[in-house]
């Protein structure tokens, strides 16, 4: 069966430090996969999306960044984080042909 | 484009209370999916129901029932004879088309449901 895992599940990190949260999935070949991002408030915004190896589609981030180096790996990266950036990040996954979308646990992050 | 409105940002009802939990859509697409998320304490998405646009029939599973209608851009949710574990933020979505690959969420409503 499939499954999917990001790390790591809290951070806290200060202004200005980098980021990385990885997301993998085991199971299966070829998923679409996706970032998303909960503010308080503010419900479940897409900030990026993949349907292959190194092909990334971004919808929102100015200082975000992902990248997908293996058809099962998904990283969200920052080089300089700001205090707008803490929230709750959820990986999910989706295969090619049906619908509906697969989270991990997520990660919370806190920028202080 | 498309737009999730989730306009019910909270509710609470009392235990074994009926409950809706509106969810309207906005798409130029003439194929698209739509889907209702469980939230629960513990932060993880359980995916609750997938609907195609094809497809205008009401769907019930247990105590949970969805109406769609395509006349008015509405996909609610309602749970019958709510119990507090039903207590839970729940997130209308809304795909285009699967080529697209894109899932847009509502805000959410977070359902108390108090003893």
């Amino acid at each position: 069966s499939q499954t999917i895992h990001q790390w790591p599940a809290t951070l806290v990190q200060p202004v200005g430090s980098p980021l990385s949260l990885e997301c993998t999935v085991e199971g299966t070949s070829n998923p679409n996969l996706y970032w998303y991002r909960q503010a308080a408030g503010r419900g479940l915004q897409l900030l990026f999306y993949s349907v292959g190896i190194g092909q990334i589609s971004s919808e929102v981030p100015q200082n975000l960044s992902a990248s997908r180096p293996q058809d099962r790996q998904f990283i969200l990266s920052s080089k300089k984080l700001l205090l707008s950036d803490s929230g709750f990040y959820l990986c999910a996954w989706r295969p090619a042909n049906t619908g509906e979308l697969f989270f991990g646990e997520g990660s919370r992050l806190t920028v202080l | 484009a498309q737009k999730v409105t989730q306009a019910q940002t909270e509710i609470s009802v009392v235990e074994k209370e009926d409950v809706t939990l509106d969810c309207v859509y906005e798409t130029r697409d003439t194929t698209y999916y739509l889907f209702w998320y469980k939230q629960p304490p513990s932060g993880e998405l359980v995916f609750l129901i997938r609907r195609n646009s094809f497809d205008e029939q009401n769907e019930i599973s247990g105590r949970y029932s969805w109406n769609f209608q395509k006349s008015t851009s509405s996909f609610n949710f309602t749970i019958t004879a709510s119990q507090v574990v039903d207590s839970a933020v729940y997130f209308c979505a809304l795909s285009e088309h699967l080529r697209d690959d894109k899932i847009i969420f509502g805000k959410g409503t977070r359902l108390h449901i108090l003893p």
